[in-house]
């Protein structure tokens, strides 16, 4: 069975510093991944997406992929009380079909 | 651009009864996926449409739960009769080809 694993937290940060958020997947032909945004009550947005192995930099987000440990990582660099929410990782399937971790709540502390 | 958009916000129903939740995706999206999220609990992949078809119903949980896509526009999710382990968020999301999804902001389902 896929699937997709997160940290369920909550991970606590203090304000300005770096959060750093963690998901592992069991689908090793796993090609496309995503991390989601969710705010208490809200809909998942999405946030950052990575296809190939190594950084991917957003803003203050860098998405970090690698398909040989079948890790991939979301970094918040200069963390803010905003950022404060429930953060999930998605894997897209070779069906085309997404593969969600029950997601990592994070606190930024101000 | 509008958004994928669903209806009901909240829903309230008791045991027993039927429910119909709607979703609109964003035009010209051919992919329509439900989701649910029940408390505590990852998301969950119901079925996925391309178009009017069904491509994927591994996820439907049990005959209870019925989908339609007409005209491969919006579609419907009709569960009936609801249980008590319906209640949950049910969410629906489109894409264009295999790109990321756009969600909708959920339908709230509570079966009393």
């Amino acid at each position: 069975q896929k699937e997709v694993e997160q940290n369920s937290g909550p991970l606590s940060v203090p304000e300005g510093a770096i959060a750093s958020l963690n998901c592992t997947y069991s689908d090793r032909v796993s090609q496309s991944f995503f991390w989601y945004r969710q705010y208490s009550g809200k809909s998942p947005e999405l946030i950052m997406s990575i296809y190939s192995n190594g950084d991917k930099e957003d803003g203050r987000f860098t998405a970090q992929l690698n398909k040989a440990s079948q890790y991939v990582s979301l970094l918040i660099r200069d963390s803010q009380p905003s950022d404060s929410a429930t953060y999930l990782c998605a894997v897209m399937d070779s069906n085309y079909q997404l593969i969600w971790g029950a997601g990592t709540k994070l606190i930024i502390k101000p | 651009e509008a958004g994928v958009t669903q209806f009901p916000s909240h829903s309230v129903i008791e045991k027993g009864q039927t429910v119909t939740l709607r979703c609109d995706p964003i035009s010209g999206h051919d992919n329509l996926y439900w989701y649910r999220r029940v408390m505590g609990k990852e998301i969950k992949f119901l079925l996925h449409f391309v178009k009017e078809s069904k491509q994927d119903e591994s996820g439907m949980p049990n005959n209870r739960f019925l989908a339609e896509r007409t005209g491969g526009t919006y579609s419907t999710l009709k569960v009936q009769p609801a249980e008590l382990e319906d209640s949950g968020v049910y969410f629906c999301a489109s894409s264009q080809d295999a790109r990321p999804l756009h969600f909708g902001n959920g339908t709230r389902l509570t079966v009393t």
